[in-house]
C-alpha cells in the first residue's frame, strides 16, 4: 500500500497554463507538505497545512494555491505556469504529538514539471 | 548565511570506508533533527533522527552538538548500496517547518 501519493508523476506543460498536482496520504496524519526541489536539488518547503487549515506559506507566489479538502488530502494548484516553476514538487506527511509535528516525514514519490 | 549547511561534495570512496558528513545549522532555537537519504529520482526517505545523546543504527551514527550547532552522520564499512544523497534535515520550534540542507552526494566504488 502507497503511503503518500502524487499524481501525475511527469507533467509537461506549456508557460502561462494551469495545472494541478494531487496528493493523498493514508497514514492517518495530521500535517501535510508541499516541497520544491529544483534542478540544484535544494528542496525547500512552501507550504505546511495541519489538519486542512495553512499553517506554513514559505513567501510562495500566488499563482501557488494548495487546498485541503480533507486532512488526507493536499493539492497544488498553480496558474499561469513559468518557466522558472520547473522542478520536482514533493507532497510530504507527517504524524501530530499534542498538536504538532514531530519526527519524521513522509514524501510522495514526487511530480516532475516541466514548463516549455 | 544559509539556515542549513551542509558540504555538496561528491564524496567518493571505496568500499569498506568511513566517511563522515557535517551540517550546521543556523537557528539556535531548532527543536529536531534528521538526516534523509535520497537515491536518484526519488523521494527522501529517513536514515535517521538524531539525538542530543548520539544515536547509532547498525554502520550509523549520529551526533548532535547543540552549542555549535552542528549535526554529522558516520557511516562505516561503506557499501556500494549507501551511495546517494544525503540530506540534513532542521525542524524549527513548532514543528510545522522543516529546513533541508542542499544535500551531500556519496559515491561508493568497488
Amino acid at each position: 500500500d502507497t503511503a503518500v501519493s502524487q499524481t501525475p508523476k511527469y507533467l509537461v506543460t506549456q508557460m502561462g497554463n494551469d495545472k494541478s498536482i494531487k496528493c493523498e496520504q493514508n497514514l492517518g496524519h495530521d500535517t501535510m507538505y508541499w516541497y520544491k526541489q529544483d534542478s540544484k536539488k535544494f528542496l525547500k518547503i512552501m507550504f505546511s497545512y495541519n489538519n486542512k487549515e495553512l499553517i506554513i506559506n514559505e513567501t510562495v507566489p500566488n499563482r501557488f494555491s494548495p487546498k485541503s479538502p480533507d486532512k488526507a488530502h493536499l493539492n497544488l494548484h498553480i496558474n499561469s505556469l513559468e518557466l522558472g516553476d520547473s522542478a520536482v514538487y514533493f507532497c510530504a506527511s507527517s504524524q501530530d504529538r499534542g498538536g504538532a509535528p514531530y519526527n519524521e516525514q513522509f514524501f510522495g514519490p514526487g511530480t516532475r514539471l516541466t514548463v516549455l | 548565511r544559509k539556515e542549513v549547511e551542509q558540504d555538496p561534495g561528491p564524496f567518493n570512496v571505496p568500499e569498506g570506508a568511513t566517511v563522515a558528513f557535517n551540517c550546521t545549522y543556523s537557528n539556535s532555537a531548532s527543536q529536531s533533527f534528521f538526516w534523509y537519504r535520497q537515491d536518484c529520482r526519488k523521494e527522501p526517505k529517513l536514515l535517521m533522527s538524531v539525538y542530543s545523546s548520539g544515536n547509532e543504527d547498525g554502520r550509523f551514527t549520529a551526533q548532535l552538538n547543540r552549542a555549535s550547532q552542528y549535526i554529522s552522520l558516520l557511516i562505516r564499512d561503506s557499501k556500494l548500496s549507501d551511495s546517494a544523497t544525503y540530506l540534513c534535515a532542521v525542524m524549527e520550534a513548532g514543528g510545522f517547518k522543516t529546513i533541508f540542507g542542499a544535500g551531500t552526494r556519496l559515491f561508493v566504488k568497488a
